[in-house]
């Protein structure tokens, strides 16, 4: 079964204090895994995907990364609008069937002034 | 370019009722999946629509059932609702498939007492 475990659950920064995010999983055969930004209240936000070991992407203050068994997503000189949960999800290359996302439980971010 | 809809905002139904949630996809795409998310968990996928035909469902009982629509909107239907069914309902849009990228609609917040 395809798993996803994120970590830490949750994280206090203060603001220009760099950090990371892990995501760990378990998938039979990867076809890609993404990364979200949730709000409160409201739907996740597309940030990136990731199809390979080695990869990179980057968008203002995150870069992700993925490696065979786990993805990072590193938050460089965060600023308070960085903070929400940010959520790791995998899909599963499958033969037929559906092409679902499996998400973890997200870390929530909170970065202070 | 319209992003992923979804209607109603918030609703509170009574243990036993019956719900209808809606969702039009952004525009050109033809595949939906939607997902429960209870508080404080990832999104957890209930099925997916691929122009207007199931493609795919998450272990969710029968009273949760769908409906694509030629023009690519999605209903989902929950018969004899139950206390657990409380949580936010998300719709996502995906251009077509293989699914990449799926971008979330702001979710229906459905309280069951």
């Amino acid at each position: 079964e395809d798993q996803v475990t994120q970590s830490p659950e949750a994280l206090r920064l203060q603001e220009g204090e760099s950090s990371s995010l892990n995501c760990s999983y378990t998938v039979s055969g990867l076809r890609g895994l993404f990364w979200y930004r949730q709000d409160p209240g409201k739907g996740p936000e597309f940030l990136f995907t990731l199809y390979s070991a080695g990869e990179e992407k980057e968008k203002e203050r995150l870069k992700a990364t993925l490696t065979k068994k786990e993805s990072f997503l590193h938050i460089t000189a965060p600023k308070p609008e960085d903070s929400a949960t940010y959520l790791c999800a995998v899909q599963a290359k499958k033969g037929g069937g559906s092409e679902k996302l499996v998400f973890g439980k997200g870390t929530k971010l909170t970065v202070n002034p | 370019e319209t992003g992923v809809t979804q209607s109603p905002t918030h609703l509170i139904k009574t243990r036993g009722q019956q719900v209808t949630l809606r969702c039009s996809s952004q525009s050109g795409h033809n595949t939906v999946s939607w997902y429960q998310q209870a508080l404080g968990q990832g999104p957890q996928f209930i099925f997916q629509y691929y122009r207007e035909e199931e493609n795919g469902r998450g272990n969710f009982p029968p009273r949760f059932s769908g409906l694509q629509f030629p023009n690519y909107s999605s209903e989902l239907n929950v018969n004899a609702l139950e206390l657990d069914d409380s949580a936010l309902y998300l719709c996502a849009s995906s251009l077509s498939l293989p699914v990449n990228e799926q971008y979330f609609g702001p979710g229906t917040r459905l309280t069951v007492t």
